[in-house]
């Protein structure tokens, strides 16, 4: 999985209860999002990040945060969870943003919201 | 905008046939296109992409893919299928006039191959 991992990996947590996902990497790639994954819907960008403390949104950014304070670690932090944020979460990273480069995805991280 | 479809929810074959998983695009510039695969309970892995030049790119595991300007389409394709081959397979799609960012990478909604033994 390319150097980058998540945890936890499982979580179950209650409607309304701040909860953080972590994810780490060790290729020193500048560019790291994060998606949900959802039957049907193939993969979602939630936030993105094009360097330290640099985050912007995706395409279902609401009701999730980010932040970026080393290369290394990007948290996305739900601050009051809800049942339509059970999901499964992947991190991936990229050497650019753009332009013909792929993205490596770290394991995931399954998350249910009771 | 960009856009990926993927016509088939789920793609069975025989073991030892060939297989192809479908997959069509659409953006305004030119693509960069890009197959993933998925086993359960793990993340995607890359398994190869066009950028630019010959229309037939081969990938890991003894896929490959073949690009169509004219029909928009980049399915993905093994001469033999094997057991292992049984996953998630995901098609996505970046506009190379794009900069990136939001824009950057859209994904399919994925297709299941199952491969019979």
């Amino acid at each position: 999985d390319a150097g980058i991992t998540q945890s936890p990996r499982h979580k179950v947590t209650e409607t309304g209860t701040p909860v953080t996902l972590r994810c780490h990497q060790t290729e020193n790639h500048r560019y790291m999002y994060w998606y949900r994954q959802d039957p049907g819907h193939g993969l979602r960008l939630i936030h993105y990040s094009y360097g330290v403390k640099d985050t912007d949104k995706g395409e279902v950014s609401d009701g999730y945060s980010v932040s970026r304070s080393k290369t290394e670690d990007f948290l996305l932090t739900l601050e009051s969870a809800t049942s339509s944020q059970t999901s499964v979460y992947f991190c991936a990273i990229s050497e650019s943003i753009g332009g013909p480069y792929e993205q490596y995805f770290g394991p995931g991280t399954r998350l249910t919201v009771t | 905008a960009q856009s990926v479809a993927q016509p088939e929810d789920q793609v069975n074959v025989a073991e030892g046939n060939p297989l192809t998983v479908k997959c069509t695009y659409s953006v305004s510039g030119n693509p960069y296109l890009f197959w993933y695969v998925q086993y359960p309970n793990r993340g995607l892995q890359f398994l190869l992409k066009y950028i630019t030049g010959d229309n037939l790119v081969k990938g890991s595991y003894g896929f490959e893919a073949e690009f169509n300007k004219s029909q928009t389409s980049f399915h993905l394709k093994k001469p033999s299928a094997l057991v292992s081959d049984s996953a998630l397979y995901f098609c996505a799609v970046r506009d190379g006039a794009s900069g990136g960012g939001a824009d950057g990478l859209t994904f399919g909604k994925g297709t299941h191959l199952i491969i019979q033994p």
